[in-house]
Order: structure tokens, then C-alpha cells, then sequence
């Protein structure tokens, strides 16, 4: 079946250093994929999406590229912020069925001031 | 514009006792629901959706479900609670023509 796995967390990082979460997702067909932003003590909000392949998403200075032959999708920043901390989930869409979401097991971010 | 609301906030509940946890979408139609579970520091688990009224799909059997009233309103219900139930509830919406969810603010439930 589809799956996402995303690099363990925490990740601890000093304030307007660059920040790369990998992700990778096993999938048949041509999902789409998304990042996710869950700050403490709240529900999911959607950071960016990529539905084709070489597409790439971006938000709040976020991004990531859909690679279909690396089966990636890494998120980057160039200069993170202290309220840049949070868990970062990677998912995948499935196109078929109940257009169930697949989501990795989230990486947990600290930047340090 | 689209929002999700999600009911109660925060609730503590002893073993045993019944649950119901409430969802509804607003400035949508025939959305496709979703009920999610995440234990603390962990990942989400996907529990219920829906594509439309009356129509649940189970993804993990276990001692909840999930009904379907109305076209906009999903609600989670347990008849008596274990201490496994314990965690953060997400309900999410997906409007057909689009891939991406969008999520409520969750109801965290402690189950003593």
C-alpha cells in the first residue's frame, strides 16, 4: 500500500539556519503531496501541496518539489524563525476511494533563538 | 469561506463512560469527512470517513464509530471508553474537486 516516511525528528536548529526535513513516499499511480504545520495545542494547517510531478510548492518563504524519480518531496527553508517551530507532517493524497490522506510520522522542529 | 468547527475543546471523561465528539463544516457542500486520532508525539491515525450522509467507512476496528447525520455534520461516539482512547481527535473536510484536507482544531480527550 501508499506510504510516506519522513527523517526523525526533533530537529534542533539556531534562528536563520537552513532547514531540510526529507520526505519520501511509496505510492502506485501519481498522488499528490502535501506539507503539513501542526503548532502545539492545535489541528493540521496545510503549508503547501504539489500535484504533479517537478511541480513545486511554496509558502512563507517553504518549499518543496515533487521528484518522481527519487520519489521525494523534502522540505526546505533558507532562513528559519523561532515561530517556525512545530511538527511537520509530509502526506500523500490518494486519488481513488475516499481520497484518504496518507501522513508520515510528523518531525518535530526547535529553532533556538 | 470554508471553516470546521470541533466540540468540545478539551474534555476528560472516566473509563467506561459514553463519548460523543462533534464536527461540522460550514460554506461547503457534500464534503468528504474524516475522523483522525493522535496519540501524544505521534503521528495521526486515520479512524472514520465519509463520503457523504449516512455513508461511514472504518479504517481501524476498535470500540468507536462514527455517524453521519447530516451533510455537514460528522460525529465520533463511543458507548463506554477505555484508557487507550485517550488522545487528540482532528476532524478534517475535503471538498470533492480538490486533493488536499483541511483540518479543525481537535478536541483533546483524557480518558481516567
Amino acid at each position: 500500500g501508499n506510504s510516506v516516511t519522513q527523517m526523525e525528528g526533533p530537529v534542533t536548529l539556531s534562528e536563520e539556519a537552513f532547514l531540510t526535513i526529507n520526505c519520501t513516499y511509496t505510492a502506485t499511480g501519481y498522488p499528490s503531496l502535501f506539507w503539513y504545520v501542526q503548532y502545539p495545542g492545535e489541528g493540521l494547517q496545510l503549508l503547501l501541496k504539489a500535484t504533479k510531478a517537478d511541480d513545486k510548492g511554496s509558502n512563507k518563504g517553504f518549499e518543496a518539489t515533487y521528484r518522481k524519480e527519487t520519489t521525494s518531496f523534502h522540505l526546505e527553508k533558507g532562513s528559519v524563525q523561532v515561530s517556525d517551530s512545530a511538527v511537520y507532517f509530509c502526506a500523500l493524497s490518494e486519488r481513488t476511494g475516499g481520497f484518504k490522506t496518507i501522513f508520515g510520522a510528523g518531525t518535530r522542529l526547535f529553532v533556538k533563538a | 469561506s470554508q471553516t470546521i468547527h470541533q466540540w468540545p475543546a478539551t474534555l476528560v471523561q472516566p473509563v467506561g463512560s459514553p463519548l460523543s465528539l462533534e464536527c461540522t463544516v460550514e460554506g461547503t457542500s457534500n464534503p468528504n469527512l474524516y475522523w483522525y486520532r493522535q496519540a501524544a508525539g505521534r503521528g495521526l491515525q486515520l479512524l472514520f470517513y465519509s463520503v457523504g450522509i449516512g455513508q461511514i467507512s472504518s479504517e481501524v476496528p476498535q470500540n468507536l464509530s462514527a455517524s453521519r447525520p447530516q451533510d455537514r455534520q460528522f460525529i465520533l461516539s463511543s458507548k463506554k471508553l477505555l484508557l487507550s482512547d485517550s488522545g487528540f481527535y482532528l476532524c478534517a473536510w475535503r471538498q470533492q474537486a480538490y486533493n488536499e484536507q483541511f483540518f479543525g482544531p481537535g478536541t483533546r480527550l483524557t480518558v481516567l
